[in-house]
């Protein structure tokens, strides 16, 4: 079945490690996409990707970090910069351009131990 | 800069009531998507609906319907008769570039 895969589900850290999140997609999918979702606060951009080796940071970067070395992989770092990571953490991707939907993963709930 | 505006956080409804979710947008650009998405407690967002700038035809689809009006930069969602099985957060997301801005999404409940 095609889909996005999110790994893991819930993931725990503590305080000055950083933590990878994972995302692939089988889609065929040009465009990959994270989010963070706060309550109350809707999904908010972190970084995005067009195209393989090329990406571009949305309106929260600072304190993450990603890389594009396939066209189906699109991990995610947290690293000990992000001062709030406690968060919930939506990965998607889409055929790219400004009129495709997107289509999203289930999702990484990552708490701060 | 683009802005995605729900203003309800959060709305109770009791099965077969109508609901209206609101989305207000801003945009400087005549060429843009909107997109409604909807969020069950698994967490995966569910594409609805998307509509380009330059169609403000309204859209039915089932006991859905979206009404887009430029004039007022919205395109509100509306449930009618509602169903348990439409409790979710639900998003309006607006695209102008090659990025996706979501607004802060209105929890709906529907009680039996």
């Amino acid at each position: 079945d095609g889909g996005i895969t999110q790994s893991p589900k819930y993931l725990f850290r503590k305080e000055g490690q950083n933590v990878t999140l994972s995302c692939e997609q089988n889609l065929n999918h040009d465009a990959m996409y994270w989010y963070r979702q706060d309550p109350g606060q809707g999904l908010r951009l972190i970084y995005y990707s067009q195209i393989v080796n090329d990406f571009q940071k949305g309106d929260i970067a600072e304190g993450y970090s990603v890389s594009r070395e396939k066209k189906e992989s699109f991990p995610l770092t947290v690293t000990s910069a992000q001062k709030n990571p406690t968060a919930f953490y939506l990965c998607a991707s889409s055929f790219g351009g400004r009129y495709t939907e997107a289509f999203f993963g289930q999702g990484t709930r990552l708490t701060v131990v | 800069a683009q802005k995605v505006t729900q203003a309800q956080t959060e709305i109770s409804v009791v099965e077969k009531e109508d609901v209206t979710l609101d989305c207000v947008y801003e945009t400087r650009d005549t060429t843009y998507y909107l997109f409604w998405y909807k969020q069950p407690p698994s967490g995966e967002l569910v594409f609805l609906i998307r509509r380009n700038s330059f169609d403000e035809q309204n859209e039915i689809s089932g006991r859905y319907s979206w009404n887009f009006q430029k004039s007022t930069s919205s395109f509100n969602f509306t449930i009618t008769a509602s169903q348990v099985v439409d409790s979710a957060v639900y998003f309006c997301a607006l695209s102008e570039d090659n990025d996706m801005r979501f607004g802060a999404g209105t929890r709906l409940t529907v009680k039996p």
